[in-house]
């Protein structure tokens, strides 16, 4: 059964880095979005993208975050300068089309020190 | 409360019992969808109902929705250790066709 998968599955970095996610969404799939849960909270949305641009942010994707679809298989999210309140875990999450149920990756814990 | 609120927190059942969870919202919506979660893991993608439906069902699981008050429910049937999991209810706002929020979920343990 085809599914979204993400690396790595868990990314130590110092406060101010830069870090990138990484995502492979299920190949048929046109829709994309990310997700953070910080732990013991709600599944967050962050950011969902369609056709190269981003279709839709919540107010937590402010500037330090961007999205990028560098080839025709991944889903990358960066956080430009790292805060110890990113530290949580990011989920990937595609969809064949909007409004049907997302299917999610395994996760990505970021850790900030 | 928020959109998208479970209740109760936790629910401990034995097995071959009923597990029935609830979920409240306060915007319109287009759907409703429900999660699983295992410990540290990703999400599971259940069922989904659309806001001009009433009751869905698929294998064990049976959910309802009624718009006029704001909610749904998850009944999971004859449960086996193997449902022990945190279960979500998601909506996906009208006007948006993007983005699920997610309540705080309902922490589901099976005794076996």
């Amino acid at each position: 059964e085809p599914e979204v998968t993400q690396t790595p599955s868990h990314q130590v970095t110092q406060m101010g880095q830069e870090v990138i996610l990484r995502c492979v969404p299920i190949s048929n799939h046109l829709y994309f979005y990310w997700y953070r849960q910080i732990l013991g909270q709600k599944v967050e949305f962050l950011v969902s993208f369609y056709n190269n641009e981003i279709s839709e942010k919540s107010e937590i994707f402010d500037d330090q975050f961007s999205v990028e679809r560098p080839d025709g298989s991944n889903f990358t999210l960066k956080i430009r300068s790292t805060k110890l309140e990113d530290s949580a875990m990011y989920f990937c999450a595609s969809s064949e089309w909007p409004l049907l149920g997302q299917f999610f990756g395994p996760g990505t814990r970021l850790t900030v020190l | 409360s928020q959109q998208g609120e479970e209740d109760p927190q936790a629910l401990s059942i034995q097995e071959g019992e009923n597990a029935t969870m609830n979920c409240s919202y306060k915007t319109s919506i287009n759907n409703l969808q429900w999660y699983r979660q295992n410990s540290g893991r990703g999400l599971v993608h259940l069922i989904l109902i659309r806001s001009n439906e009433r009751e869905k069902h698929s294998g064990r699981l049976r959910v309802t929705l009624d718009t006029s008050k704001k909610s749904s429910s998850l009944l999971i049937t004859a449960s086996r250790a193997a449902d022990t999991a945190s279960y979500f209810c998601a909506t996906v706002t009208s006007g948006s066709a993007r983005q699920l929020t997610f309540g705080s979920g309902t922490q589901l343990t099976v005794l076996p």
